[in-house]
């Protein structure tokens, strides 16, 4: 059973553009919900996360945007480069600290210069 | 270690042998987790081991996967009798008590002929 469905599958932009990735989940009881960076030959490494008590969260050009009623979430990259043409995993966990992540299925970002 | 550290890096192995992954974890890291990564897909959870408490097992595809983590640090993931669908790259993460920002190692990629 997937529990975090994400889409695009893959995603082309333009340097300088907005790159808009979306995921939605099933199970309300996930309460964290993180975003994954992984190139070519390396493991994923945390990018970005969010709690559902707040529907924003901003860290430099990239913001997660939280809609708990539509259980949804998103990843906007402002000014895409480049050096962002990565996979990008959604994911969201239950609980407590150190429990596991049910991830999406990525989306693999070009940024054409 | 200054990061999770995987080893082999690669792994070329026929079908019907057994082989061994090994994960090393951040020092001071409570908790490990082994996940799965097939060609152009999300992570699949396999298990997940916290401190002394007995390690959380319900991803494990089959019988013929089975882990240990030894001393609370290092991790050996065994897959007995391997088959050509178990050709995927594995991933091991950790996080330190009190965290959800789980650290992931840069994979084994295991090929299955």
């Amino acid at each position: 059973q997937q529990q975090v469905k994400q889409s695009p599958q893959s995603l082309i932009v333009q340097k300088g553009g907005i790159s808009i990735i979306n995921c939605a989940y099933e199970n309300t009881a996930f309460d964290y919900f993180p975003w994954y960076q992984q190139f070519p030959g390396k493991g994923p490494a945390l990018l970005i996360a969010i709690r559902p008590d707040v529907s924003e969260k901003k860290e430099g050009r990239f913001t997660i945007s939280f809609n708990k009623s539509a259980k949804q979430f998103s990843l906007h990259i402002m000014d895409s480069q480049p050096g962002d043409s990565a996979t990008y995993f959604c994911a969201a966990s239950i609980g407590t600290s150190g429990s596991r992540l049910t991830f999406g299925e990525g989306t693999q970002l070009t940024v054409n210069p | 270690g200054a990061g999770v550290s995987q080893s082999p890096s690669n792994k070329v192995t026929e079908k019907g042998k057994d082989v061994e992954l090994r994960c090393d974890p951040i020092s001071g890291h409570t908790a490990l987790y082994w996940y799965r990564q097939s060609l152009g897909q999300g992570l699949e959870f396999l298990i997940y081991f916290q401190g002394n408490s007995a390690p959380d097992k319900s991803g494990l595809p089959s019988d013929r996967f089975s882990a240990e983590r030894t001393g609370g640090s290092v991790s050996t993931l065994t897959i007995q009798r391997t088959q050509q669908e178990d050709s995927a790259v594995y991933l091991c993460a950790s996080t330190l008590r009190g965290s959800k920002e789980a650290f992931f190692g840069q994979g084994t990629r295991l090929t299955v002929v």
